[in-house]
């Protein structure tokens, strides 16, 4: 299976403030998912991104991916309160059939208003 | 995004009852649904696999007689967990792949108490 380690394991920052979190994984991949979870709530898919990207982006979200390296990177820039939650990276190698997806401790982010 | 359902979100049951939680996935195909557990503050614990139209795979230390998991759709899983008991008071979680994609979408949650 393929598990992803977030880190770091906890980030507090203020409102307006750049917030990145980084997943660092162990094999080949091709491809690698972000989400978010809120306290009590089950988890939003934020972004996927293949192992042929180097870079994705989704509104304030941004994601790199260094296969070499074998890690990811999430950016959340111009943060807002609603972002505190906890974040889990999802790498993933589907090969036709299917692979569990098992998930690390996450990165709780904790935006100060 | 596409959208699981799971339900229902909370049970409250007495020990040594069975519950029966769904998983949906509404406006897509799943391929193979995932079940997880959730202890408070912490990550989510893998329980089974699950494809459609087979044999769940289970996590080593999940007993398969006790979280009866059947996959009889490519949009539908359920997990039933069998003669509760408190300690498997907990949050459960379900996923879906989305077939061709492979994005993995998660449902809601639901939160068992067994008293």
């Amino acid at each position: 299976s393929q598990q992803g380690e977030e880190d770091p394991q906890a980030l507090s920052i203020q409102e307006g403030e750049n917030a990145t979190m980084n997943c660092s994984y162990k094999t080949s991949i091709n491809n690698l998912q972000w989400y978010r979870q809120n306290s009590g709530r089950g988890l939003v898919h934020l972004i996927l991104i293949r192992s042929n990207e180097r870079e994705k982006h989704s509104g304030r979200l941004r994601v790199t991916l260094d296969t070499s390296k074998k890690s990811s990177s999430l950016l959340i820039t111009a943060s807002r309160a609603a972002d505190t939650a906890s974040y889990f990276c999802a790498p993933a190698l589907d090969s036709g059939g299917y692979q569990k997806v098992t998930f690390g401790t996450g990165t709780k982010l904790q935006v100060i208003p | 995004g596409a959208v699981v359902s799971q339900h229902p979100s909370r049970v409250i049951c007495k020990s040594g009852t069975s519950v029966k939680i769904e998983c949906r996935s509404l406006d897509f195909q799943a391929t193979t649904m995932f079940w997880y557990r959730q202890f408070p503050k912490q990550s989510l614990m893998l329980m089974a696999t699950s494809n459609e139209g087979s044999k769940a795979t289970y996590e080593q230390g999940v007993e398969k007689d006790k979280f009866l998991i059947n996959h009889a759709s490519l949009t539908l899983s359920t997990l039933t967990v069998t003669s509760a008991h408190p300690e498997d008071s907990s949050f459960y979680i379900c996923s879906a792949r989305r077939q061709y994609t492979g994005e993995l979408f998660f449902g809601e949650g639901s939160r068992l108490t067994v008293l």
